[in-house]
């Protein structure tokens, strides 16, 4: 069975400085990898998403992920933090054949500090 | 679109009484699926739909938990009898079926405390 694991369950961070958000995955073949994050009080939303080619992945608010095959890991990344980035961050992992279901991880929680 | 319509958006009731969450998805998508969000247990599939056939119901934690999805626009997820370990933000979202890894859009959510 697919599983993702989010080490990480609080990161603290100072505006302007880099942030790298870690999940590791658990699966039979390379499967589709998301991001979405959660602003308090609100659904989650999609950052962005891997199928195949390219592994670095762009995504929104200035966000990329990288997929390494290798370590099995789809790390989140952003140069530069906002204070707007406070939030709750989840990867999830997709079934590659047939249905929709995802496999969400425990979730990180962002601070952004001045 | 108006994305993924959830109500209500708060909910409180007393243990023991019939709660009702409705949701009404993205048209044109396929799937629908209902999540629980907890501290002590994060984000819980309960069920979901494909064509508005439930087609995986293992993680309703019960027989006072059921969900229906009538048509194509519009899901519900019911508790009776609602206890305080039901208390949770409840999320519906919705998918199209392209044979796998599609976005699942998310509802705002609904809160509910149940006292």
């Amino acid at each position: 069975a697919q599983s993702v694991t989010q080490p990480d369950i609080h990161i603290t961070v100072s505006e302007g400085a880099s942030l790298e958000l870690r999940c590791n995955y658990s699966y039979g073949a390379t499967p589709y990898l998301f991001w979405y994050v959660q602003s308090p009080g609100q659904g989650l939303q999609l950052l962005l998403k891997y199928f195949s080619g390219d592994t670095l992945v762009q995504g929104i608010k200035g966000f990329e992920a990288e997929f390494k095959r290798s370590q099995s890991s789809f790390n989140l990344r952003k140069p530069s933090v906002h204070w707007s980035d406070a939030a709750e961050y989840f990867c999830a992992v997709g079934d590659l054949f047939g249905n929709e279901k995802l496999t969400f991880g425990t979730g990180t929680r962002l601070t952004i500090i001045p | 679109d108006a994305g993924v319509i959830q109500s209500p958006r708060h909910e409180v009731t007393e243990m023991g009484q019939e709660v009702t969450l409705r949701c009404k998805p993205i048209s044109g998508h396929d799937y629908l699926f209902w999540y629980r969000q907890t501290m002590m247990r994060g984000l819980e599939l309960l069920i979901y739909f494909n064509n508005n056939v439930p087609i995986d119901d293992s993680g309703m934690p019960e027989d006072r938990f059921s969900a229906k999805m009538p048509n194509a626009s519009f899901s519900t997820l019911k508790i009776q009898p609602s206890e305080p370990r039901d208390s949770a933000v409840y999320f519906c979202a919705s998918s199209l079926d392209s044979g796998g890894g599609d976005t699942q859009y998310f509802g705002p959510g609904t809160r509910l405390t149940v006292l």
